[in-house]
């Protein structure tokens, strides 16, 4: 099936700084979302970006599919920003895998005061 | 608008029991996927549900079934029970074709004792 690479694994910084997270993908996709996993487990949609560019208040985020690679990027970070941080990809002409997707490992993201 | 909805938040199990989960869907949606997250791993697919039938499955053994009823909710039933289903459960819903967003529910964290 599709690979899914996170990087950094963990991520660690001090309130105020920026940061960017990565996610490469092996095959072509049809969609691909972001998600902030919060203590309690809840995945929380960040972005659906199966390509371009969008941004919501301090998070953007950037895929550029030709290249298999998307970027999410957290400005000015709070400590509320703290927790896990997915990237999933549902592959793209192959009828087993349509509709299910694939996580990477994630981001441990901390952000101390 | 009640996003999607989990129950039970929790359960106790012992090896070798049988357990089932509920999901109801976001409202206006027809397609509800289920995932199971082990601990400092991304969700894996399980099953996706579509119009009452399983339409794409993981890799994940006959103990894992499920069932999608008219009004698009879902349930998960897992058989003899083994130590290793110890496991967040998520549910996804998503609107009928492939590559469409999918929002998550808060989980039901499974521990088989």
């Amino acid at each position: 099936g599709i690979q899914v690479e996170q990087s950094p694994p963990d991520l660690i910084l001090q309130e105020g700084a920026n940061s960017t997270l990565r996610c490469n993908f092996s095959d072509s996709v049809n969609n691909l979302q972001w998600f902030h996993q919060n203590p309690w487990g809840q995945l929380i949609n960040l972005f659906y970006i199966p390509s371009g560019t969008k941004q919501n208040g301090r998070l953007s985020a950037t895929t550029v599919a030709t290249e298999r690679y998307s970027l999410l990027y957290i400005s000015s970070s709070q400590t509320t920003d703290s927790g896990v941080y997915f990237c999933a990809v549902e592959p793209t002409g192959r009828g087993s895998t349509l509709g299910r997707l694939y996580f990477g490992r994630g981001t441990q993201l901390t952000v101390w005061p | 608008d009640a996003g999607v909805t989990q129950s039970p938040t929790h359960l106790i199990k012992t090896r070798g029991q049988q357990v089932t989960l509920r999901c109801s869907p976001k409202s206006g949606h027809d397609t509800v996927s289920w995932y199971q997250q082990a601990l400092g791993q991304g969700p894996q697919f399980i099953f996706q549900y579509y119009e009452e039938e399983e339409r794409q499955r993981g890799n994940f053994p006959d103990r894992f079934s499920g069932h999608q009823f008219p009004n698009y909710s879902s349930e998960l039933n897992v058989n003899a029970l083994l130590l290793g289903d110890s496991a967040l459960y998520l549910c996804a819903s998503s609107l009928g074709g492939f590559g469409n967003i999918q929002y998550f529910g808060a989980g039901t964290r499974l521990s088989v004792l």
